[in-house]
């Protein structure tokens, strides 16, 4: 059974870095392309009360696609010796306060997600 | 960016009801439409990927449709459980984008 649990702090300052990190389960962020389907790993957010919005993805090559929406302040990476994959998102403000999930792209679709981590800007 | 407009974005029905949430794409995105239903404290769940799959383990009162500008979803029979909010999600084109959900509430 596939499981992504989202890790990282509760509390940002403005203007400071927003770092999350995914640790995947059931499944290996190095798998790519397989004879059924392609893998992406992704990350979405919540704001309070709101929608979802899609920050991006990584695939297990390193390579990524980012929402222009956020991109000049979005960095993701992942480490397949940990099975993790993570999120930076700099000079945040309280816009950026929202529950931050994780999720698996099977074939284009995010199928399995995390829990969901609140991450709250405030000084 | 493509939008993605849900309608109701709210609905009050009972138990056993049949109710339809309808997604429109402001430009076509053929059948890569997905659905998922949240509820309050907890991750998206996916029901439909496709327009029209039903994700595994998903009960079969679930039912989407639709190809091109305009996706159903269905609930034949509504459950207790059912009442969510629930979401689109175009998988067509990056960025992604998600309607602004439909919350279903118990009459």
């Amino acid at each position: 059974q596939v499981q992504l649990q989202e890790s990282g702090p509760g509390l940002v300052k403005p203007s400071q870095t927003l770092s999350l990190t995914c640790t995947v389960s059931g499944a290996s962020v190095s798998r790519g392309a397989t004879s059924t389907g392609v893998f992406y790993w992704s990350w979405i957010r919540q704001r309070p009360g709101q929608g979802l919005e899609w920050i991006g993805y990584i695939y297990s090559s390193g390579s990524t696609l980012y929402n222009p929406s956020l991109k000049s302040r979005v960095a993701m990476s992942i480490d397949t010796s940990k099975n993790q994959f993570s999120l930076n998102l700099s000079s945040v403000t309280a816009a950026d306060t929202a529950v931050y999930y994780c999720a698996r792209d099977y074939n284009y679709v995010p199928d399995v997600w995390g829990q969901g981590t609140l991450v709250t800007v405030s000084s | 960016d493509i939008q993605m407009t849900q309608f109701p974005s709210s609905l009050s029905a009972s138990v056993g009801d049949r109710v339809t949430i309808t997604c429109r794409a402001s430009r076509g995105i053929s059948n890569d439409l997905a659905w998922y239903q949240q509820t309050p404290g907890k991750a998206p769940k996916l029901l439909i990927y496709g327009a029209s799959s039903l994700q595994s383990g998903v009960p079969s009162r679930f039912s989407g449709s639709g190809s091109g500008t305009e996706f159903p979803l269905t609930i034949s029979s509504l459950q207790p459980e059912d009442f969510a909010t629930y979401y689109c999600l175009q998988h067509n084109v990056y960025p992604y984008t998600f309607g602004q959900g439909t919350k279903l509430q118990v009459k």
